[in-house]
């Protein structure tokens, strides 16, 4: 039980495209998902929490406008980096919670190519 | 602010000893929880192994157990006869009980069960 789905888990892309990962979670419903980064040989920062039906907290020095994220139903997020560009190429990882005080499940993650 | 600091960037050992991993935290915080994961060359993040710091008895998952010391604010992984699968990257982290439910990652350490 508590699988997340991760997709796609790769993209490579031209600089100015603004790609979408989306993130379900396939067995439980979450009301509130994390979307990480990680640089390589790094930890995981966290980007923003994703809540269902509102707006999405984002961590200090994290650009809203330009990471999108929309938790339209209480099974998927999604992640949307507008105009992408190389120095957003980066290791992006979602997770989902199975209810208060339970640990996160991650997904696969998705490794962001921009070139 | 609640840190988590793992002191061994990397570690080696042979197939079918016992390594531990260290990790120290800082938190005012009483109630918490605290977590290992793992993430292996195919970069999904698992959870390990949970403690929560209410209980006084050290959790134990098969193989791996933890040596928690609340008063130390310390929180080893040991990993008994250690198998080539356990080559990863583990990260130690915190959670507060009563929060946000944001994880706190400590930088993480490289383990490698040489055959």
């Amino acid at each position: 039980g508590a699988v997340v789905s991760q997709h796609p888990s790769r993209v490579i892309c031209k600089s100015g495209t603004s790609v979408k990962i989306e993130c379900r979670s396939l067995d439980f419903q979450a009301t509130t998902m994390f979307w990480y980064r990680q640089f390589p040989k790094q930890s995981l920062m966290l980007m923003a929490t994703s809540n269902e039906g509102s707006k999405a907290t984002y961590e200090q020095g994290v650009e809203k406008d330009k990471f999108l994220i929309n938790h339209a139903s209480l099974t998927l997020s999604t992640l949307t980096v507008t105009s992408a560009h190389p120095e957003d190429s980066s290791f992006y990882i979602c997770s989902a919670k199975t209810g208060d005080n339970q640990p996160q499940h991650f997904g696969d993650g998705t490794r962001l190519s921009i070139l | 602010a609640q840190t988590v600091t793992q002191s061994q960037p990397e570690m080696s050992v042979q197939e079918a000893e016992t390594v531990t991993l260290s990790c120290t935290y800082d938190t005012s915080e009483n109630n918490y929880y605290l977590f290992w994961y793992k993430q292996p060359p195919s970069r999904q993040m698992i959870l390990v192994i949970r403690q929560e710091a209410y209980k006084q008895q050290n959790a134990t998952e098969n193989r791996f157990s933890v040596n928690f010391q609340k008063a130390a604010k310390s929180f080893s992984l040991k990993i008994s006869d250690s198998q080539l699968g356990d080559t990863a990257m583990y990260f130690c982290a915190f959670m507060k009980q009563f929060g946000d439910d944001k994880i706190i990652f400590g930088k993480g350490t490289r383990l490698h069960i040489l055959p």
